[in-house]
C-alpha cells in the first residue's frame, strides 16, 4: 500500500528567509503524481505545485520549488522569500497516475510565519 | 481554472437530523467525486469514492448507512449524514476529477463544509 510521510508535525521561519519542507513516500508504482496542497485557517485546499514522477526536472511554481528525488522517494518543498500568507498547513500527496484514482495525503506540516 | 462548489458551508442541526451535502462541478464534468473528512488538527481522510451512475465504494470503517453518497450526475454528487449525532461533527470537503482513465486531470477541491450536530 501506498503511505506519505511526513515527519515535521510544525516548522517556523523568519518572514523573507527560506524554509523546507520534507516528505517521503513509499510506493511499488513508477507511474504517479506528487502534490504539495496549502491550507490555510480557511481550510480551503490550494494545490501549490505538482510532480510528475517521469519528469526528472523539478517543478517550480514562482517561490516554491521541490527537490523530487524518485529513487530515495523525497518530494520536499522549498519555500523562498517566505511571506505572512505561507503560513498554513502543508500536506504532501501521492496519486496513481494511469487511473482516476484517491489522492493518498500525509499528515501535514504547520508552518508557522515569524514577523 | 475549474471550480468545485460545496454547499453548505457551515451547518447546524440538532442530533438525529440527516443533513445533506451537495458537491457540484461547476465547468467541468467530474466522473469521479471523493469525500474526506478532517478532524481537527488533522489530514484529510477519505470516506469514500463515488463515480457517476454508480455505487459509491467506502473505505474500510466507514458506515455505508450513515454517510450515504449519490453521484446522480456528471456535475453533481451528494454526501447525506442520516441520523447524525454529535460525533459525526466534523469539516466534511469532497473534490472532483474529470476523467476516468485521464492521466492528468487534478483534483478539484470545494471549500468544505462545517457540520456541528448539538
Amino acid at each position: 500500500a501506498q503511505t506519505v510521510t511526513q515527519s515535521q508535525p510544525e516548522m517556523s521561519v523568519q518572514e523573507a528567509e527560506t524554509v523546507t519542507l520534507s516528505c517521503t513516500y513509499d510506493t511499488s508504482e513508477s507511474d504517479y503524481y506528487l502534490f504539495w496542497y496549502k491550507q490555510p485557517p480557511s481550510r480551503q485546499m490550494i494545490l501549490v505545485i505538482r510532480q510528475e514522477a517521469y519528469k526528472q526536472q523539478n517543478a517550480t511554481e514562482n517561490r516554491f520549488s521541490v527537490n523530487f528525488q524518485k529513487a530515495a522517494k523525497s518530494f520536499s518543498l522549498k519555500i523562498s522569500d517566505s511571506q505572512l500568507g505561507d503560513a498554513a498547513m502543508y500536506f504532501c500527496a501521492y496519486k496513481p497516475g494511469a487511473r482516476d484514482d484517491k489522492i493518498i495525503f500525509g499528515k501535514g506540516t504547520r508552518l508557522h510565519i515569524l514577523p | 481554472g475549474a471550480v468545485v462548489s460545496q454547499h453548505p458551508s457551515r451547518v447546524i442541526c440538532k442530533s438525529g437530523t440527516s443533513v445533506k451535502i451537495e458537491c457540484r462541478s461547476l465547468d467541468f464534468q467530474a466522473t469521479t467525486m471523493f469525500w474526506y473528512r478532517q478532524f481537527p488538527k488533522q489530514s484529510l481522510m477519505l470516506m469514500a469514492t463515488s463515480n457517476e451512475g454508480s455505487k459509491a465504494t467506502y473505505e474500510q470503517g466507514v458506515e455505508k448507512d450513515k454517510f450515504l453518497i449519490n453521484h446522480a450526475s456528471l456535475t453533481l454528487s451528494t454526501l447525506t449524514v442520516t441520523s447524525a449525532h454529535p460525533e459525526d461533527s466534523s469539516f466534511y470537503i469532497c473534490s472532483a476529477s474529470g476523467g476516468q482513465g485521464v492521466r492528468n486531470q487534478p483534483q478539484h477541491f470545494g471549500d468544505g463544509t462545517r457540520l456541528s450536530i448539538l
